[in-house]
């Protein structure tokens, strides 16, 4: 059970815009910065977005972040296969003095 | 080129020991907060451990709190994961990870660099 909730699946077709979700709670989201990263079958967790909504060099600007309360989201906007793979959320959380992940989120393009 | 390289999985018994090791290049070592994160066959990534730049302090997951010890060497450029009364649900993936640190501050979430990881086995 992780400490931040994601949705298990989200799925979208070439060209539409999806977001993902990422629900914590005051000890984490609500005081900390959220980060997403990106994993590709078999590779290494890719940072996709930083400090709730930062791209960092070489991140495509159909990514992006936001964050409310204790909530954030991953939005993909014209969506592309190469897309298709693993999204994870990420924080501090101030309570369990550690760095927390979301599930994962497996995003299918359909 | 920023590089982390990650070695000393292997197969190891339940209850058993294995020592992890990172080898950090291209960044200024000591300047920057490390952490260990894992991934279980088919799971999600879990962070496990971290290890703060100026002060040293350490962090650990309550799932490893007690049985591991990070530790970091700023005059040989490693970062170690000493592992002990391994479980099953130990295995996994063992990446390293660079977090990114400002002039006053280290953020364990963010974490720019990767290794390629290291695989730990925890089986009879």
């Amino acid at each position: 059970q992780s400490v931040l909730t994601q949705p298990p699946s989200a799925s979208g077709t070439p060209g539409q815009r999806v977001t993902i979700s990422c629900s914590g709670s005051s000890s984490n989201i609500g005081k900390n910065y959220v980060y997403w990263y990106q994993q590709l079958p078999g590779t290494a967790p890719k940072l996709l977005i930083y400090r709730n909504n930062q791209r960092p060099s070489g991140v495509p600007d159909r990514f992006s972040g936001s964050k409310s309360g204790t909530s954030a989201s991953l939005a993909i906007s014209g969506l592309r296969s190469e897309d298709e793979t693993d999204y994870y959320c990420a924080t501090w959380d101030d309570s369990l003095s550690g760095a927390v992940f979301g599930g994962g989120t497996k995003l299918t393009v359909l | 080129e920023i590089q982390l390289l990650e070695s000393g999985g292997g197969l190891v018994q339940p209850g058993g020991s294995l020592r992890l090791s990172c080898a950090a290049s291209g960044f200024s070592f000591s300047n920057y907060a490390l952490s260990w994160v894992r991934q279980a066959p088919g799971k999600g990534l879990e962070w496990v451990s971290g290890v703060s730049s100026a002060t040293g302090s350490t962090y650990y997951a309550d799932s490893v709190k007690g049985r591991f010890t990070v530790s970091r060497d700023n005059s040989k450029n490693t970062l170690d994961l000493q592992m002990n009364s391994l479980r099953v649900e130990d295995t996994a993936v063992y990446y390293c990870a660079k977090a990114y640190c400002s002039s006053d501050s280290c953020y364990f979430g963010h974490m720019d660099v990767w290794g390629k990881g290291t695989t730990v086995t925890v089986s009879s």
